[in-house]
Formats: C-alpha cells, sequence, structure tokens
C-alpha cells in the first residue's frame, strides 16, 4: 500500500522560499512506472498542478508556466521522498499543497495535504 | 492545456436517487497504445484531501461503493451515483493525466434535496 507523508512550514512571510519534503512508502521514487506531482488547492485558483518528476533511464521535470522559474522539484532517492521549493513567494501562493503519485499505469496516490499561509 | 469543463457546478438530489456529473475535455484523453482514458474522479470533504473514486474513466477504486460508476471515452465523461446517500455529499472533480500541465475540472457539488 503505497502512502505519501508531508512536512514543511505552514507560515511563510512575503518573499521567503516554501520548502515541502513528500516521503514515499511502498513505492521508489525512481520507480520506472510512476510520477510524483506537487498540487495545490485554493479557493481562488482550485486544484491546480505545480511540478512532476518521473524516472525513465533519466531524471524528467515538468512544470507549470504558472509557476516557472520560482519552483524546483527534486527526488531523493536516498531517502525516497521528494521534495518542493517554491521562491519569492507572494499572498497569492497560499494553498493547501498536496504531494501526488500520478501516472499512467499506477493508480493515483494523494498526500494529507499541507496548509501553507503567506503573509506579512 | 487541456481544459476540463464539469457540470453542472452543483447538484441537489434526494436521498436514493441518481445523481450525475459530466466533465468534457478540450482534447481526447484517449491513449490508444494501451486503450486507456486517462480520467480520475475524486471525492472531496471539508478539510480532506481528494480522495480517489475512479481512474481509468471507468475502474473503480478497490473499497469505494459500487454505486459509484465511471463511463466516457474521448472527450465526454460521467460520474454516476446511482443511489445518493448522507455520506456523499461532497464536490466532486475530474482529472486528466494525458499530458503536462495535469488538469482538473471545476468540481461539482452535490448535496442532498
Amino acid at each position: 500500500q503505497v502512502q505519501l507523508q508531508q512536512s514543511g512550514p505552514g507560515l511563510l512571510r512575503p518573499s521567503q522560499t516554501l520548502s515541502l519534503t513528500c516521503v514515499i512508502s511502498g513505492d521508489s521514487v525512481s520507480s520506472n512506472s510512476a510520477a510524483w506531482s506537487w498540487i495545490r488547492q485554493s479557493p481562488s485558483r482550485g486544484l491546480e498542478w505545480l511540478a512532476r518528476t518521473y524516472y525513465r533511464s533519466k531524471w524528467n521535470y515538468d512544470y507549470a508556466v504558472s509557476v516557472r522559474g520560482r519552483i524546483t522539484i527534486s527526488p531523493d532517492t536516498s531517502k525516497n521522498q521528494f521534495s518542493l521549493q517554491l521562491n519569492s513567494v507572494t499572498p497569492e501562493d497560499t494553498a493547501v499543497y498536496y504531494c501526488a503519485r500520478i501516472s499512467f499505469n499506477t493508480t493515483p496516490v494523494w498526500g494529507q495535504g499541507t496548509m501553507v499561509s503567506v503573509s506579512s | 492545456d487541456i481544459v476540463m469543463t464539469q457540470s453542472p457546478d452543483s447538484l441537489a438530489v434526494s436521498l436514493g436517487e441518481r445523481a450525475t456529473i459530466n466533465c468534457k475535455s478540450s482534447q481526447s484523453v484517449f491513449h490508444y497504445s494501451d486503450n486507456k482514458n486517462y480520467v480520475v474522479w475524486y471525492q472531496q470533504k471539508a478539510e480532506q484531501p481528494p480522495k480517489l473514486l475512479i481512474y481509468w474513466a471507468s475502474t473503480r477504486e478497490s473499497g469505494v461503493p459500487d454505486r459509484f460508476s465511471g463511463s466516457g471515452s474521448g472527450t465526454d465523461f460521467t460520474l454516476t451515483i446511482s443511489s445518493l446517500q448522507a455520506e456523499d455529499v461532497a464536490v466532486y472533480y475530474c482529472q486528466q493525466h494525458y499530458s503536462t500541465p495535469l488538469t482538473f475540472g471545476g468540481g461539482t457539488k452535490v448535496e442532498i434535496k
């Protein structure tokens, strides 16, 4: 049974960097059939996919246009986890952030969510 | 980007009656190489993460009651709750994972009439 456990701070000041981690159990971050995403949800933007990484002979990375240039998704094979880094946050980045496994040949699995508030 | 358009925005159904939610994608999400439609349906209750109901458009997740069913192919998809129960009050979302950016419908709020 695949489980994703998220961790990271919930309160940030504008211009700070958001860092979240998602620890995987029951699967491998370097699996050749899985893909690992960060998604956020807010009342104003709904469910918004942010980034994805997956391993197919090499590491691949995809990013949403809305956050490209500010965001990095990083796999860590030694800890079987992946992380999100979002730079220069503003109040518009306030949302619940989820990690998820969403790929062609696996059933989707989501983390429990982390409420992130950006406020001065 | 593939736009997922859900309808209706909200739905009030009597207990025991059928609820039908539609989702239309702006382009086909059918993958010819494996004959699958890359559409997922989720149920979300307040303060909880989305819960997987249906994947590959019509495959019910283990443990999901059989009153939930998914159908459709190509660009038109439907989630049906055959006999609405009180615990089904929630917001329902469709999502495509055929291509990035992964995109979601705007959600359908289901209530009891």
